[in-house]
């Protein structure tokens, strides 16, 4: 089965804080696509990154990272030095070919991020 | 560049009645998603279209259907409105239909069925 587990519900940070959201993934195939994306209040999803199943390399964006680590099927997010700005519900998705052979995108439920000042 | 469009923000409508929600898609862009987002929830794949066809269909009843006009622009109806079907409902345009193609999302229509 095609599945993305984000255990955590919802965290609480204070600013400058470093936070880090986790993701695991489970699915049989062996080219996949895994993303994050970012939902502010305003409700609009926002593309973080996207990482195919054949390059583990970690990436780093200013504050942001991303762990990518097939042995354990994770895909970890990390916020250094955390703003208030950064305060949203986070999505961590899956992409794969169905019997079809068109993509689907499968969600994990999110993980609200509370960054207080 | 204008990002995803989605019209209207925000609407009520009542058990029983038929909704057209509307999306349009960055320019240069050929493929529409469609999605459900219940509070609390991540979204739900409704349906994705491609050079006016449907490529791919998730788990809704038949109530729920979209189409594709030639300038990439999409529609989604939903008919018999049930009060489960209040969610934010999120439009996403991709250049195509392979995975590199990345998803870019609208800011959504908030639909509430009383």
């Amino acid at each position: 089965a095609q599945k993305v587990t984000q255990a955590q519900t919802e965290i609480s940070v204070v600013e400058k804080e470093d936070v880090t959201l986790d993701c695991v993934y489970e699915t049989r195939d062996t080219t996949y696509y895994l993303f994050w994306y970012k939902q502010p209040p305003s409700g609009e999803l926002v593309f973080l990154i996207r990482r195919n199943s054949f390059d583990e390399q970690n990436e780093i964006s200013g504050r942001y990272s991303w762990n990518f680590q097939k042995s354990t099927s994770s895909f970890n997010f990390t916020i250094t030095a955390s703003q208030v700005v950064d305060s949203a519900v986070y999505f961590c998705a899956l992409i794969f070919l169905n019997a079809g052979n068109n993509r689907k995108l499968i969600w994990g439920l999110g993980t609200s991020l509370a960054v207080n000042p | 560049d204008a990002g995803v469009t989605q019209s209207p923000t925000h609407l009520i409508k009542t058990r029983g009645q038929q909704v057209t929600l509307r999306c349009s898609p960055i320019s240069g862009h050929k493929s529409v998603s469609w999605y459900q987002q219940v509070l609390g929830q991540g979204p739900q794949f409704i349906f994705q279209y491609y050079e006016k066809e449907e490529r791919g269909r998730g788990n809704f009843p038949d109530r729920f259907s979209a189409r594709q006009f030639p300038n990439y622009s999409s529609e989604l109806n939903v008919n018999a409105l049930l009060l489960g079907d209040s969610a934010l409902y999120l439009c996403a345009s991709s250049f195509g239909t392979s995975p590199t193609d990345t998803q870019y999302f609208g800011p959504g229509t908030r639909l509430t069925v009383l």
